[in-house]
This record gives C-alpha cells, structure tokens and sequence, in this order.
C-alpha cells in the first residue's frame, strides 16, 4: 500500500531565510505527486504537482519540489520565506490501484514564520 | 467561477446527535470525494462519488457514515450517532470529467467542515 511520510511535524523557520519540508514516500512504481497548503481558516490549496518529466517541479507562490527516485523523496523548497508561507502543509501521494482516483497524504508538517 | 463549497463551516453538536455536511463540488466536476483529518492525524479518503454514483467508499469508517450525492450535484456526509472520536475536518474535492488524477485532473478542495462532538 502507497504511504507517505513527513517526518517533521513542526518546523520554524525566520522570515527571509530558506526553507526545506521532506516527504518520502513508499510506492512502488512512478508516483504522482503533489503538495497541498492550508492555511489557519483555509481550505486545501494545491502547490503543485509532480507527473511525469522534468523532476524539478515548480509550483505558486515561489515554492518549488525536486522528485528524486533514488531517495523515494518530494521534498518542497523555497528560497525566502514570507510570514505569510507560515501555514501546514501536506504531502500527498496518488494511489495507482485506485485508478488514481485517490490521494494518499502524510501527517502535514506546521510551519512557523520567526520575524 | 465558484469553487467547492461546504456546509456548516463549523459544527458543535454532542454525543449520540446528528449531523450532516454538505458540499457543493465545482459546477460540472462529475468526480467528488470525501476526506477527513481527525486531530493530530494525516488526511485520509473516505469516499468517491462519480456522478450519483459510488464509485470507492473503502475509507468511510463504519456503518454511523452515510454519504448521498441525489442527481450527481451537490453531496452530504451525515453522521448518526456522532461519536467523539468522529471529530475533525471534513474535506470535500472536486474533479471533472473522466481519468482521475492519471489524466493530469487536479483536485480541488473545500475548505472543510470543523465537526467537533462533545
């Protein structure tokens, strides 16, 4: 069965400063991949996606992933944080024996924005 | 265009009542689906809608769960007798057409239905 972790649940980071969240994921073929964002009051908002192709994966708001085969990882990256970014965010996998009609998601990890 | 809309935002009611949500999935998105997240835990599926149909219930927990989607338009998610463990988000998405996710189809997301049952 297609899991997903995010192994830091918490994370702060100062305002300006890069910012790097891991997910690693178990499945065992090509994924889909994608990261979600939901800010306090906000529903699930879509990063970005990760299909097929090129493995360096732009996505809104500055945010940007890498899929790397060999380390089973999607990590999601930002050069310069925004107070704004402080928010959870969501790692989800889409499930192939499902047709992919399903996402899987890890736990999400919070992040925290220090001026 | 408007996006997935859900009903109650937020929900108080006590053990052993009843509740149900809506979710109003983006005007043409034949392929609807249920998620929720309880405290402190991942995001998990619950149910597949396409049109009227059910096409995938395998997440929804046990038999107190009854999701209806009447003329492949809007949807409820009622919950009799709510437990306390039943509190969390209640997320409704929405995708149209066929293929699923295969198909590059993004999935779009309510902003969720805070339950909590005291």
């Amino acid at each position: 069965a297609q899991s997903v972790t995010q192994p830091d649940i918490h994370i702060t980071v100062s305002e300006g400063a890069s910012l790097e969240l891991r997910c690693n994921y178990s499945y065992g073929a090509t994924p889909y991949l994608f990261w979600y964002v939901q800010s306090p009051g906000q529903g699930l908002q879509l990063l970005l996606k990760y299909f097929s192709g090129d493995t360096l994966v732009q996505g809104i708001k500055g945010f940007e992933a890498e899929f790397k085969r060999s380390q089973s990882s999607f990590n999601l990256r930002k050069p310069s944080v925004h107070w704004s970014d402080a928010a959870e965010y969501f790692c989800a996998v889409g499930a192939r024996n499902t047709g992919f009609q399903k996402l899987v998601f890890g736990t999400g990890t919070r992040l925290l924005v220090s001026p | 265009e408007a996006g997935v809309t859900q009903f109650p935002s937020h929900s108080v009611i006590e053990k052993g009542q009843t509740v149900t949500l809506r979710c109003d999935p983006i005007s043409g998105h034949d392929n609807l689906y249920w998620y929720r997240r309880v405290m402190g835990k991942e995001i998990k599926f619950l149910l597949h809608f396409v049109k009227e149909s059910k096409q995938d219930e395998s997440g929804m927990p046990n038999n107190r769960f009854l999701a209806e989607r009447t003329g492949g338009t809007y949807s409820t998610l009622k919950v009799q007798p709510a437990e306390l463990e039943d509190s969390g988000v209640y997320f409704c998405a929405s995708t149209p057409g066929q293929g699923g996710l295969g198909s590059g189809n993004t999935i779009y997301f309510g902003e969720g239905s805070w339950l909590t049952v005291v």
